[in-house]
């Protein structure tokens, strides 16, 4: 099992430009998410998903989309890359019964 | 808004001492999980306690929870160079029938030196 994985792990963008940052998990969870970890601020949930087809916005969401076509995948766009976007992104998995999540190894996003 | 706090923000000790980190939260919880990042990489779950529950233990980690005080500590005892890392406790919204959000504190930093 590769458990979660996330592609890529950086990126340099310039002011205005946008990607998409790529979730995938081989371990059939329902539930799925998007961090982000800023220094001094912890995590903070952007947006999740509890199942294929369905995403619900998170502490954080603005300037972000998500889609959740399949159940193994999670997506996260950003439209219009700001600097305050710089940040590290980490996507986890889980199931609702235990509440453990299960964590990929992130993405470091600097915005120019 | 975040709903976990841990304290001490960083901590250095020798190896072969104990550790010991706290976590308060300001709403009632359905469980209560620690998690540790290593420099660079994704969160590693440690363990979970249930708001029913008053400790529990993993291996050299031993976690206890008051929820009349609303805070849970985590006891790393003899401590290795490898345990060097952040650790997180993260709180769930408790919101009747399955919960799925958690909230991050913003962790300890601790250093094990060897």
């Amino acid at each position: 099992n590769a458990g979660v994985t996330q592609t890529p792990k950086f990126r340099v963008l310039k002011t205005g430009q946008s990607m998409t940052l790529l979730c995938a998990q081989d371990m059939n969870h329902e539930y799925m998410y998007w961090y982000r970890q800023d220094p001094g601020m912890g995590l903070r949930l952007i947006h999740y998903s509890v199942g294929e087809g369905t995403t619900a916005k998170g502490e954080v969401p603005d300037g972000y989309n998500v889609s959740r076509l399949k159940k193994q995948n999670f997506l996260l766009g950003l439209e219009s890359a700001a600097p305050s976007q710089t940040s590290v992104y980490f996507c986890a998995s889980g199931t609702v019964l235990y509440n453990e999540q299960f964590f990929g190894p992130g993405t470091r996003l600097t915005v120019l | 808004s975040q709903q976990g706090e841990e304290d001490p923000q960083a901590l250095s000790i020798q190896e072969g001492e104990n550790a010991t980190m706290n976590c308060s939260y300001k709403t009632s919880i359905n469980n209560l999980q620690w998690y540790r990042q290593n420099s660079g990489r994704g969160l590693v779950h440690l363990i979970l306690i249930r708001s029913n529950e008053r400790e529990k233990h993993s291996g050299r980690l031993r976690v206890t929870l008051d929820t009349s005080k609303k805070s849970s500590s985590l006891l790393i005892t003899a401590s290795r160079a490898a345990d060097t890392a952040s650790y997180f406790c993260a709180t769930d919204l408790q919101s009747g029938a399955g919960s799925y959000q958690l909230t991050f504190g913003k962790g300890t930093k601790l250093s094990v030196i060897p």
